[in-house]
């Protein structure tokens, strides 16, 4: 079964400072993996995400990610974050239904940026 | 503007009563879903339908109905709400086609449910 782990709940940081957000995952099979982001009071919008190639994945907002097989990783870095980046962060992998593409989230991570 | 739409924003409603969230994507996607994020933030998949048929049934409990009367809308019916219920519940979309698994979902805003 394909899951994923978030372990950090949350993150604070300091404005300008650089961040990483963690994400594992386990599955059995070729994997599909994103990152998605919740503003406050907003629905999920896609960061980035990683098919195949290139393990360096580059987002949107000076965001990217590094696929890393043999660790089954998928974090989430940002080399200087703005105060506009404090939101929750989720990491999924995509589970193929047949007919249909399904999302299996992590708990999310809240990237809290301070002044 | 060309996005995914969703009916009311915000619901209170009381115990035992029956509810409905509207949900609308002009992205001319295929398939569309239904995801419960609960009170710790942690995002559920419950339904998804491909072109109006049913694809995906997450153990959701028979009070909660899906309703796509077309591929361009995925309606959500509660019956008989229970405490439990109370979510945010968000309505997605992706294009259809061999490549499903690879694509992006495009979420709605989310309407708040509240039972009291």
């Amino acid at each position: 079964a394909q899951s994923v782990t978030q372990l950090d709940s949350q993150v604070p940081v300091f404005e300008e400072a650089p961040v990483e957000l963690r994400c594992n995952y386990s599955s059995s099979v070729s994997v599909y993996l994103f990152w998605y982001v919740q503003y406050p009071n907003q629905g999920l919008q896609l960061l980035l995400k990683y098919l195949s190639g290139s393990t360096l994945v580059k987002g949107i907002n000076g965001f990217e990610a590094e696929f890393n097989k043999s660790q089954t990783s998928f974090h989430l870095r940002k080399p200087s974050v703005h105060i506009s980046d404090t939101a929750e962060y989720f990491c999924a992998v995509s589970k193929w239904g047949g007919a249909t593409n399904k999302l299996i989230f992590g708990t999310g991570t809240l990237l809290a940026v301070q002044p | 503007d060309t996005a995914v739409s969703q009916t009311p924003k915000y619901l209170v409603t009381q115990m035992g009563n029956d509810k409905s969230i509207k949900c609308e994507q002009n992205l001319g996607h295929d398939t569309m879903y239904w995801y419960k994020q609960d009170s710790k933030k942690f995002l559920k998949i419950m339904f998804s339908y491909n072109n109006k048929e049913l694809i995906i049934n997450e153990t959701v409990p028979n009070r909660f109905s899906p309703k796509s009367p077309d591929k361009a809308h995925l309606n959500l019916h509660i019956n008989s709400l229970e405490l439990g219920d109370s979510a945010v519940y968000f309505c997605a979309s992706s294009p259809p086609g061999s490549t499903a698994p690879l694509n992006e979902q495009f979420f709605g805003p989310g309407t708040r449910l509240t039972v009291l």
